[in-house]
């Protein structure tokens, strides 16, 4: 089985400040890791993932992702957050072997405020 | 490219009615996938098709629910009877199989459903 764990429904910060919003995963094989956004009354939007290579990888809207196997986790960074970054972030793996549709995480809530 | 379409935005139905979402997936795209989400269960995987062909439907929770790709162009989500617990936000996705495990999906916008 494939799935991901978001430990907090939301995260506040600051406008400015550095967030992060975590993903621990649980695959049996090697994973494909993804992250999406969803703003309000919209569907969901890539922002990056991880397949294979340099454990940090950078996406959409200057955010970035830090893959780290040993705690298998994959926690979604950016240095300076904006308030138009408010919105719902959700983890995604899919099984490198047997995966074919992404397991979602029931997403985090981010609120960055002025 | 439009990217994946689906249709009607919203729909407000009364207990015991059918139900029926469409989506229109990229073209150039094999792969299908419907989605629920609510607040109590997040997103989940409903059925995914692959070349038309449905590869895994383990997700549909009873059989009220039903799903059909016609062609690549065209699937449809059918609810029969709707009931009010299957209002939440229904989701299409779709992207290629040729890397199928790295490929990213394409999220519609989703159909609002409501039932009461």
């Amino acid at each position: 089985a494939q799935s991901v764990a978001q430990p907090e429904d939301q995260v506040n910060v600051a406008e400015g400040n550095p967030l992060t919003v975590k993903c621990t995963y649980s695959v049996s094989g090697n994973p494909y890791l993804f992250w999406y956004v969803q703003y309000p009354n919209r569907g969901l939007q890539f922002l990056l993932k991880y397949i294979t290579g340099d454990n940090l990888v950078k996406g959409s809207y200057g955010f970035e992702a830090e893959f780290n196997k040993s705690q298998t986790s994959f926690h979604l960074k950016k240095p300076s957050a904006l308030v138009s970054d408010s919105a719902l972030y959700f983890c995604a793996v899919r099984d490198r072997e047997s995966g074919y549709a992404l397991n979602f995480g029931k997403g985090t809530s981010l609120l960055v405020t002025p | 490219d439009a990217g994946v379409i689906q249709s009607p935005r919203h729909e407000v139905t009364e207990m015991g009615q059918e139900v029926t979402l469409r989506c229109k997936p990229i073209s150039g795209h094999n792969s299908l996938f419907w989605y629920r989400q609510t607040m109590m269960r997040g997103l989940e995987l409903l059925i995914y098709f692959n070349n038309n062909v449905p590869i895994d439907d383990s997700g549909m929770p009873e059989d009220r629910f039903s799903a059909k790709m016609p062609n690549a162009s065209f699937s449809t989500l059918k609810i029969q009877p709707s009931e009010p617990r299957d209002s939440a936000v229904y989701f299409c996705a779709s992207t290629h199989s040729r890397a199928l495990r790295g490929e990213k999906l394409f999220f519609g916008s989703g159909t609002q459903l409501s039932v009461l």
